[in-house]
This record gives C-alpha cells, structure tokens and sequence, in this order.
C-alpha cells in the first residue's frame, strides 16, 4: 500500500446529500491537505490541517485528522453538481520538508 | 499570497522535440519546488525535488537526462523534456515551498503535455 490512501475509489451521490472521502496514511506527518482536480485541470487547494489539528472547516467542507489511526476524512455538506471532480489527499511528511504524496484519489459524482 | 504560475498550461509538440515549462513562485522566495507528473486517471506522482542552487533530486526510474531541472532563482524553476516521446505524454504539476515557512507547499496549475 503507498502512503495516502483513498477510499472510496468513486462515489456517486445526488445533489444535496454529504460526501465522505477518507484518506489513510502509513507514516508520521507534518499535515496533510485535500485537494480537488475537475477532469483535465490543475489542483485546488482546499484545506491544509496539521498533525496538531483535529479538525478544520471551510465553508460546506470539513476536514477530520486523526494522527493515531493515521486517516483523515472530507466532508462535503449540502453537495452540488458543481462539486463533480476527483478529490486527493496529499500528506507532507516530517523529513521531507514539503515534498507531498498524493492519494489515489475520490471520483466524486454529484448527480443534478 | 503564496501563488505559483507554471507556463504553459498546455503545449503540443512533435516526437523528438524539447519543451520546456516553468514554474514561478509569484509573492514568495522558494528554497525548494517540486515536480509531478500525472497519467490520466491517475495521481501525481513526485519526479525531482529542485533546490535553488544545486542539483536537483530524482526520485527512482526517473531519467535525469531526459527529464532537465533548473532552480535558477528564488522564484524560478525549469522543467525540461529533452527528445518528447508520445509515452511523455501527461499532465506536469509543480509545488513551491516558501522560504521559512516550514513544510507547507502550494501547487501551480499544472502543465498539459502532448507530444505528436
């Protein structure tokens, strides 16, 4: 398994339903941050939290870090199509001062 | 603050071409940038780490030679791909990481490849 797992693969809802993608990690880290990819485009930056941190929120987003079991989860409230787009985690560890390793990725699918 | 500009967004050229994309720290000083290149579908996957001043770092089966990295400035790193192929083909993303500002790093909007 490589560092920064995702699950699930793809997740298919309907507008107006929550989202939860989790990330699960193997090694110590610095913070890790959720990143959204809409097809064929760059990175967004959604949320960075620390290994200090529980818990962060942006908006309709809410970012859970839970350093002994090594996962973290994104939630999206109240979803829109709008929000179609694959989701990363990406973890920056102690050592590596700022070298990120991404997840496989959530295919999220908000049906209209 | 903490924007990172690469250019192109998206380039085609022809097999045995070089291209070269660069990315830029616009409102901050990075010591360290990163490169990552993407398939389709599929997730980034770190190249090199480039250090402002010195030698790039590559990470296991990437090509050194084909794949060129200078950190000329502060603010400034160049990727170049030597002799395209179609299989270099992908989507190239770089990060910055701010000067005295600990680990975090910010991702440019990446950089769409086609090679012909």
């Amino acid at each position: 398994s490589q560092q920064g797992e995702e699950d699930p693969q793809a997740l298919s809802i309907q507008e107006g339903e929550n989202a939860t993608m989790n990330c699960s990690y193997k090694t110590s880290i610095n913070n890790l941050q959720w990143y959204r990819q809409n097809s064929g485009r760059g990175l967004v930056h959604l949320i960075l939290i620390r290994s200090n941190e529980r818990e962060k929120h942006s908006g309709r987003l809410r970012v859970t870090l839970d350093t002994s079991k090594k996962s973290s989860s994104l939630l999206i409230t109240a979803s829109r199509a709008a929000d179609t787009a694959s989701y990363f985690c990406a973890t920056a560890l102690n050592t590596n001062a700022g070298k990120s390793t991404f997840g496989d990725g959530t295919t999220l699918t908000v049906k209209p | 603050g903490a924007v990172v500009s690469q250019h192109p967004s998206r380039v085609i050229c022809k097999s045995g071409t070089s291209v070269k994309i660069e990315c830029r720290s616009l409102d901050f000083q990075a010591t360290t940038m990163f490169w990552y290149r993407q398939f389709p579908k599929q997730s980034l996957m770190l190249m090199a780490t480039s250090n402002e001043g010195s030698k790039a770092t590559y990470e296991q089966g990437v090509e050194k030679d084909k794949f060129l990295i200078n950190h000329a400035s502060l603010t400034l790193s160049t990727l170049t791909v030597t002799s395209a192929h179609p299989e270099d083909s992908s989507f190239y993303i770089c990060s910055a990481r701010p000067r005295g500002r600990g680990v975090e790093a910010f991702f440019g909007q990446g950089t769409r490849l086609t090679v012909v």
